[in-house]
């Protein structure tokens, strides 16, 4: 079995500020990681996903993320957030062997920028 | 083309209406996905199309039919909702390696249907 636990369901920072949102899982099997980001009424966008490469990933509008398997952890970075940030964030997992076709999603968080 | 097209965006339709949403995507993807998703929650999923076949239904009730005509097309039809029903569809699709599914999966914008 496998699940993922989203700390924080809501963020909120000042544009210019950190963005950190935290992403634990738990997986039996090596895990695929991802992160997705949904704007108000559309649909689910990939922002970056681990799939046992590098530990460190980029993605696209400046976020990173870094697999910690210690920790069982995958949190969401970004060192500057701007407003067109706003919006919520799945983190997700699947497991690498065996039927691996199910994402399970984390519960979101829904970050908030400030000017 | 790296797009997953949804239609239609938006759907009312009462208890007793029959209706289709449709999904469809040219990547190649030969595994495709229906989630719904209610407001502020992530998006559970539904059904899971691998080749064209039904693989997994997450134990949604008979009056949700998905159909899967090629492997560009996934149609989910309705019929006899109930209000609660109300929520975001969304379609996905992925890669497949081996037989198994790769799961990066690339979501449409999903349909918003409300029951009346």
């Amino acid at each position: 079995a496998q699940s993922v636990t989203q700390l924080g369901s809501h963020v909120s920072v000042s544009e210019g500020a950190l963005v950190l949102l935290r992403c634990n899982y738990s997986s039996s099997v090596p895990p695929y990681l991802f992160w997705y980001v949904q704007y108000p009424n559309q649909g689910l966008q990939l922002l970056l996903k681990y799939t046992s490469a590098a530990t460190l990933v980029k993605g696209i509008n400046g976020f990173e993320a870094e697999f910690k398997k210690s920790e069982t952890s995958f949190h969401l970075t970004k060192p500057s957030a701007h407003m067109s940030d706003a919006a919520e964030y799945f983190c997700a997992v699947s497991s690498s062997g065996g039927s691996n076709y199910k994402l399970t999603f984390g519960k979101g968080t829904l970050l908030t920028v400030n000017p | 083309d790296t797009e997953v097209t949804q239609t239609p965006k938006h759907l009312v339709m009462g208890m007793t209406n029959k209706k289709s949403l449709k999904c469809e995507q040219h990547m190649g993807h030969r595994a495709m996905y229906w989630y719904k998703q209610k407001a502020k929650k992530p998006p559970e999923l539904m059904f899971v199309y691998s080749y064209e076949k039904l693989s997994i239904n997450e134990s949604v009730p008979s009056r949700f039919s998905p159909e899967c005509p090629n492997s560009s097309l996934l149609n989910l039809h309705l019929h006899a909702l109930q209000p609660e029903d109300s929520a975001l569809y969304l379609c996905a699709s992925s890669r497949t390696r081996g037989g198994q599914t790769y799961n990066e999966q690339f979501f449409g914008p999903g349909t918003r249907l409300t029951v009346l």
